[in-house]
């Protein structure tokens, strides 16, 4: 069965600074997606970025970008320039295209001013 | 074009009772799916329907069920409730198969069971 494990609970960043958080995962599946959603305090999940395992290349959002290890099963995320309005819930989530996400335990990221 | 809709948006039942929750997926989405988060237990996929069909379903009981409608509206009821049944229950729809294009979530209901 595919896990996703995100090994820091809580993560601080200073505004205007970087920070990358960590997502590793496991499957036997060769083809899938992955994605990093934010979930606020209003708790609406919005879709940050996501990377099709098929792509070499890195997938970037504006101030959002990912590091995909495709071999060592892992996917972080990069936040440049960080705002408060980053502050929230990150879930990192894999799909093999079945139409169910799997999602890791999140990452409670706080901005301090 | 407005996004995905749930109602209601808090509901509170005591144990034993049943629930149904609705979710209006956007216009011209066909696939559904149903999630719970708790904090102990996170965020877990329930089940996912397309043109009315259920094609994945995750490890919940009997006790959870659902449909969708041939307008793409979903419903998950669930039937005597228990204590840790108490979550948010997040809706999400896309264009096509889960999974394969992105997914948008609704604002979800918040079930509580006393």
């Amino acid at each position: 069965a595919q896990t996703v494990t995100q090994s820091q609970p809580e993560m601080s960043v200073q505004e205007a600074e970087t920070v990358t958080l960590s997502c590793t995962y496991d499957t036997s599946e060769s083809d899938y997606y992955l994605f990093w959603y934010k979930q606020p305090p209003s708790r609406q999940m919005i879709l940050v970025i996501r990377q099709e395992a098929y792509k070499q290349q890195n997938a970037t959002e504006n101030r959002f970008s990912v590091n995909f290890q495709k071999a060592a099963k892992s996917f972080s995320l990069k936040i440049s320039d960080s705002q408060l309005g980053d502050a929230a819930m990150y879930f990192c989530a894999y799909n093999n295209q079945g139409g169910k996400l799997i999602f890791g335990q999140g990452t409670e990221l706080s901005v301090k001013p | 074009k407005a996004g995905v809709t749930q109602t209601p948006r808090y509901l509170i039942k005591t144990r034993g009772q049943q629930v149904t929750l609705s979710c209006s997926p956007i216009s011209g989405h066909r696939s559904v799916s149903w999630y719970q988060q708790t904090p102990g237990q996170g965020l877990q996929f329930l089940f996912e329907y397309f043109s009315e069909t259920q094609r994945n379903k995750g490890n919940f009981p009997g006790r959870f069920s659902g449909r969708q409608f041939s307008n793409s509206r979903s419903e998950m009821n669930v039937s005597t409730l228990e204590l840790g049944d108490s979550a948010l229950y997040l809706c999400a729809s896309s264009r096509g198969l889960a999974g394969v294009v992105e997914q948008f979530f609704g604002p979800g209901t918040r079930l509580t069971v006393l």
